[in-house]
């Protein structure tokens, strides 16, 4: 089993709608969870950091964390074709200072 | 503000070459990481340094691979002899310190022909 899973996409979504990105973890005390969004040929870019159980809201980004389940989530409310990018889930397991990425999710939004 | 500064952007050259990439992290920012990115791997966490000192390099893939933080402005990493499988995207984050959200540099695209 993989330390972070995603699922690869592509995530179609219209635009408008919501896009809803998950993410699970293996390690059950991970203590620190980020998203980061990765446009085609640039650098990751961290668009959200969550730590503790519930809901973090900031504009229209969501990310939701339940560590009972462990996985994480980013909602993007009303997306639009320019939140199209590769998502990556990146968590930070208690008793270390290392990363650990997911491969990412590529989400397309159409007009 | 300026963000992690990485040079050069692109990198061809021939295997068995030395290649020495280079990252300047955020000022203030205490810990500096070097990541590689390929199609097959993803984002792989090479080393980590923190106040400059190497923590963790258990990524680092082979002897050929080796990094360097002289101070708390700079930091290279080195290939020696480069190979045609090291070639990928390598990028430096840095953060405030450990635990805290890194942020990445531009990136180096490396190309070992």
């Amino acid at each position: 089993q993989k330390e972070v899973e995603q699922n690869s996409g592509p995530l179609s979504v219209p635009e408008g709608a919501i896009a809803s990105l998950n993410c699970t973890y293996s390690d059950r005390v991970s203590q620190s969870f980020f998203w980061y969004r990765q446009y085609s040929g640039k650098s990751p870019e961290l668009i959200m950091s969550i730590y503790s159980n519930g809901d973090k809201e900031d504009g229209r980004f969501t990310a939701q964390l339940n560590k009972a389940s462990q996985y994480v989530s980013l909602l993007i409310r009303d997306s639009q074709p320019s939140d199209s990018a590769t998502y990556l889930c990146a968590v930070m397991p208690r008793n270390t200072d290392k990363l650990i990425f997911g491969t990412g999710t590529r989400l397309q939004v159409f007009p | 503000d300026a963000g992690v500064i990485q040079s050069p952007r692109h990198e061809v050259t021939e295997m068995g070459q030395e290649v020495t990439l280079r990252c300047k992290p955020i000022s203030g920012h205490n810990s500096l990481f070097w990541y590689r990115q390929t199609m097959m791997r993803g984002l792989e966490l090479l080393i980590y340094f923190n106040n400059n000192v190497p923590i963790d390099d258990s990524g680092m893939p082979e002897d050929r691979f080796s990094a360097k933080m002289p101070n708390a402005s700079f930091s290279t990493l080195k290939i020696q002899p480069s190979e045609p499988r090291d070639s990928a995207v390598y990028f430096c984050a840095s953060s405030l310190s450990l635990n805290q959200p890194q942020h990445f540099g531009d990136g180096t695209r490396l190309s070992i022909l």
